[in-house]
């Protein structure tokens, strides 16, 4: 069964553009969760869809936007970005039934020049 | 406070050793408990999953939950040069995960 997904890998971006991060998740899953990590601060978390629908939202600027698609697979948007935004973005799928784990992608390393 | 609080290290062990990774947490609402292993550039890799208290065995690791201390550890016997990575702990409520900041473990050959 194929893992999560993430495309790029790595990005460079400078300060102003935006970006859009794709997520595929594993086959079956419907909730798609987005994280924020970063050296000091672990993973923070960003915001989870499920059946195309914000589901929970953390405590991001409204730079940071997402989307989930019918197939389930998920983009995530950052515009106007800032040198702060350097980070490895990571997406995290799963069943979405009561307590079941999610599982990772590898990331998309993301620097801002 | 952080919902789950986690000692960064870093930890570095001799091979062989026997390796005790800790967590806490605050919310007693908390039911099910994870452990992730991060290798360097890659994302967390799901180790162990648990539900409520006690303990759960899978070959060299074991995943021990005590809820009356809101305590969360993993134990790793006979610890290898493969087992360095960053291990994340990770409980869920509410449709939400929260994670520990990760502690960085060196397992010396």
């Amino acid at each position: 069964k194929a893992g999560v997904t993430q495309t790029p890998r790595y990005l460079i971006k400078t300060r102003g553009q935006q970006v859009t991060l794709s997520c595929s998740p594993i086959s079956g899953h419907r909730s798609v969760s987005w994280y924020q990590q970063t050296p000091g601060q672990g993973l923070q978390f960003l915001f989870e869809y499920f059946s195309e629908t914000q589901r929970n939202k953390g405590n991001f600027p409204g730079r940071f936007s997402g989307r989930q698609f019918s197939n389930s697979r998920s983009e995530m948007n950052v515009s106007t970005l800032e040198l702060g935004d350097s980070a490895l973005y990571l997406c995290a799928s799963s069943l979405a039934s009561e307590g079941q784990p999610q599982h990772f992608g590898d990331g998309t390393r993301l620097s801002i020049l | 406070q952080k919902e789950v609080e986690q000692d960064p290290g870093p930890l570095s062990v001799p091979e062989g050793a026997i390796v005790s990774l800790n967590c806490t947490y605050s919310n007693s609402a908390f039911q099910y408990f994870m452990w992730y292993r991060q290798y360097s550039r890659k994302g967390p890799e799901l180790l162990m999953y648990t539900y409520s208290s006690g303990n759960k065995e899978d070959g060299r690791f074991t995943a021990q939950v005590d809820k009356s201390s809101k305590y969360i550890s993993l134990f790793i016997r006979d610890s290898q040069p493969s087992d360095s990575a960053t291990y994340l702990c990770a409980s869920y409520t509410g449709n939400q995960f929260y994670f520990g900041t990760g502690t960085s473990l060196t397992v010396i050959p």
